[in-house]
């Protein structure tokens, strides 16, 4: 069965930098485009960026563009989210989540989410 | 301020039926299929409704979409106090090349 395991969240001070990953297994993972999609406290689902399944295209959503960079490894079915000059606005819970269908916005398997807290 | 506009809020009893709306623009919803997303308390949102109307695998025949121009509509019927959740809808904005969603609807099952 398809399973998203997110990592790497925590603390950070604003200004300051995190990288998450998020390990696949159930499924072919170089064969589909991959999201982020957060969740701040309290608040709706935002979408953060998407990679697709050979990395060939990335986009991000305004509020992140510049600041944090999508990547992965097919080689070890992992996805990554870099995150840079963290602000308090960025605290929320990050999701991965797989593409099923490039273009359709579904995203068919959601990981647990990983919580990442911006803070002094 | 979303790009999806959904209620807030949507309430009624076990056993009665309930819709939720999403509206959008030409460049999403009217050019693109919408899901919906069931997120119970706690925990990741899931996969309800796909390509306006489809269910996946193990959802109940209870939950339906579907899509109208600019807009589209998730259905409950038979609730059930398992419902209560916040439900989201999606599409892929062709403009703006991204994901949206809408604001997000909280079910309460009185």
């Amino acid at each position: 069965q398809v399973q998203l395991v997110e990592s790497g969240g925590g603390v950070v001070q604003p200004g300051g930098s995190l990288r998450l990953s998020c390990a696949a297994s159930g499924f072919t993972f170089s064969s589909y485009g991959m999201h982020w999609v957060r969740q701040a406290p309290g608040k709706g689902l935002e979408w953060v960026a998407f990679i697709r399944y050979d990395g060939s295209n990335k986009y991000y959503a305004d509020s992140v563009k510049g600041r944090f960079t999508i990547s992965r490894d097919n080689s070890k079915n992992t996805l990554y989210l870099q995150m840079n000059s963290l602000r308090a606005e960025d605290t929320a819970v990050y999701y991965c989540a797989k593409d099923a269908r490039l273009g359709t916005g579904r995203l068919d398997y959601w990981g647990q989410g990983t919580l990442v807290t911006v803070s002094s | 301020q979303s790009v999806l506009t959904q209620p807030p809020s949507v309430s009624a009893a076990p056993g009665q039926k309930v819709t939720i709306s999403c509206s959008g623009s030409s460049s999403n919803i009217g050019n693109n299929y919408v899901s919906w997303y069931q997120q119970l308390p706690g925990t990741a949102p899931k996969l309800l409704i796909y390509e306006n109307n489809k269910r996946p695998s193990g959802i109940p025949d209870r939950f339906s979409g579907s899509k109208s121009g600019t807009s589209a509509t998730l259905g409950i019927t038979g609730l059930q106090t398992g419902d209560e959740a916040d439900y989201y809808c999606g599409t892929w904005d062709s403009s703006l090349s991204l994901v949206v969603f809408g604001g997000g609807t909280k079910l309460t099952v009185l």
